[in-house]
């Protein structure tokens, strides 16, 4: 066990539609990273928080969006979703700004029928 | 030039013979060269990881072997068990400026017993 939860688990949706992904760091953590994983992309990451800012910022979509909470906790806003947007979804969390080590939590599936 | 290439993409290896996955990257910003190893139904976990100023790391039964001036990097698990059995990811990133965290795209290791 990692430390970061994430919610829900599972998540099945329709086209078009917004899902709202959760995250908790491990304590005392402050980066909070959002990867996407699909069979044939392997992991892409998507954005990086720190302290409640936005640190960095990958492959996401401007239909994606995400914010981290002054409790450290981070959500990642799925809108308009198609079905290329089913995938896991993983948070991670590491303890300072460019901590090395990455703590993953267990993911979310989302499923867009 | 942010590609990480992994190879191969699956692997069988049997009970007590030796694991090596490689990868390879283009960038020469990255700094920190780690592995990942995922379950089914669980986010990656860090297994191993290596800075450029030194040309391998050893951990137990995984070693990482770097070579610096052919942008290469391989891990190889010894004495290889079923227990091993999971998907690796190796991952490239540039803990400076503007951060970066690169993933290849896996290997499924299979280890027979």
């Amino acid at each position: 066990d990692s430390g970061v939860t994430q919610t829900p688990k599972h998540l099945i949706t329709a086209t078009g539609q917004r899902v709202t992904l959760r995250c908790s760091p491990r304590s005392g953590d402050l980066s909070v990273y959002w990867y996407q994983q699909s069979l044939d992309q392997g992991l892409q990451f998507l954005i990086q928080y720190y302290n409640g800012e936005e640190r960095a910022k990958g492959n996401i979509l401007e239909r994606f969006s995400a914010q981290q909470f002054p409790d450290l906790h981070s959500e990642l806003n799925l809108s308009s979703l198609e079905l290329g947007d089913s995938a896991l979804y993983f948070c991670a969390s590491s303890v300072g700004e460019w901590q090395e080590t990455q703590y993953f939590g267990p993911g979310t599936r989302l499923l867009v029928l | 030039q942010q590609q990480v290439k992994q190879s191969p993409q699956s692997l069988i290896v049997q009970k007590g013979g030796i694991s090596i996955i490689n990868c390879a990257y283009e960038n020469t910003a990255f700094d920190y060269f780690p592995w990942y190893q995922q379950f089914p139904g669980k986010g990656p976990a860090l297994l191993i990881a290596i800075r450029p100023d030194v040309s391998e790391k050893k951990e137990g039964r995984f070693t990482i072997s770097f070579n610096k001036s052919a942008k290469q990097f391989s891990l190889h698990i010894m004495d290889s068990q079923p227990g091993d059995s999971a998907t690796y990811f190796c991952a490239a990133a540039s803990t400076s400026g503007t951060y970066k965290y690169i993933f290849g795209t896996g290997t499924r290791l299979k280890v027979l017993a």
